[in-house]
């Protein structure tokens, strides 16, 4: 199997201040994770690619300095949304690619976390 | 920048009738994937297409990558309520990343 963990689900934070969201793999390494972020009734947008053990690269338009990431080992992701704003408010989502570069390219997500910004 | 055009991107249709979602590109992709998504979860991939002219089955899915890798499309057989949900399309590019399609809402009616 290939399953990918979010902690929390769910949460309701206060303007200003900052949430932090986990991404795990349960039963394979990944090398590579995948920070997403959903609006309702639209598709996924890519806010920034993690590899183990280096900085993550961030999508045009994403601010590093306000979702950092952290990908301290091969089987966990941390978002953080720093001084959150209720315009942060939205489904986010990780995911994590198995198998080798240069194979099929095969991104396993995971549950998702609705935050909440009050 | 590759763009992945996904259509229709609504659809509702009766129980039993057969429909048909599309994903275009001018680009090549080296994989395409379908996943499907429910309210308040994260996409559940459903195939990976890696070889032009490819078909794949799932049950009354059927999922074919066009001969050029440039396109793919997603046939659903005698549908029922349980397939309902966010479809949605996402080709792999040179970078190994994905691009998404829109998604298709798709609603079926008992």
């Amino acid at each position: 199997g290939a399953v990918v963990s979010q902690h929390p689900s769910w949460v309701i934070c206060k303007s200003g201040t900052s949430v932090k969201i986990e991404c795990r793999s349960l039963d394979f390494q990944a090398t590579t994770m995948f920070w997403y972020r959903q609006f309702p009734k639209q598709s996924l947008m890519l806010m920034a690619t993690s590899n183990e053990g280096s900085k993550a690269t961030y999508e045009q338009g994403v601010e590093k300095d306000k979702f950092l990431i952290n990908h301290a080992s091969l089987t966990l992701s941390t978002l953080t949304v720093t001084s959150a704003h209720p315009e942060d408010s939205s489904f986010y989502i990780c995911s994590a690619r198995k198998g080798v570069l240069g194979s099929t390219d095969t991104q396993y997500f995971g549950p998702g976390t609705r935050l909440t910004v009050l | 920048t590759q763009l992945l055009e996904q259509s229709p991107q609504f659809l509702s249709i009766q129980e039993g009738e057969n429909l048909t979602v599309y994903c275009n590109s001018s680009s090549v992709f080296s994989s395409l994937q379908w996943y499907r998504q429910e309210p308040g979860e994260g996409p559940v991939l459903l195939v990976t297409v890696v070889t032009g002219g490819e078909v794949k089955k799932l049950k009354r899915l059927t999922f074919q990558f066009g001969d050029a890798r440039k396109d793919s499309s997603l046939h659903i057989t005698a549908a029922q309520p349980g397939d309902t949900g966010l479809y949605l399309c996402a080709g792999s590019d040179s970078n190994y990343q994905l691009i998404w399609g829109a998604g298709t809402k798709l609603i079926i009616k008992p």
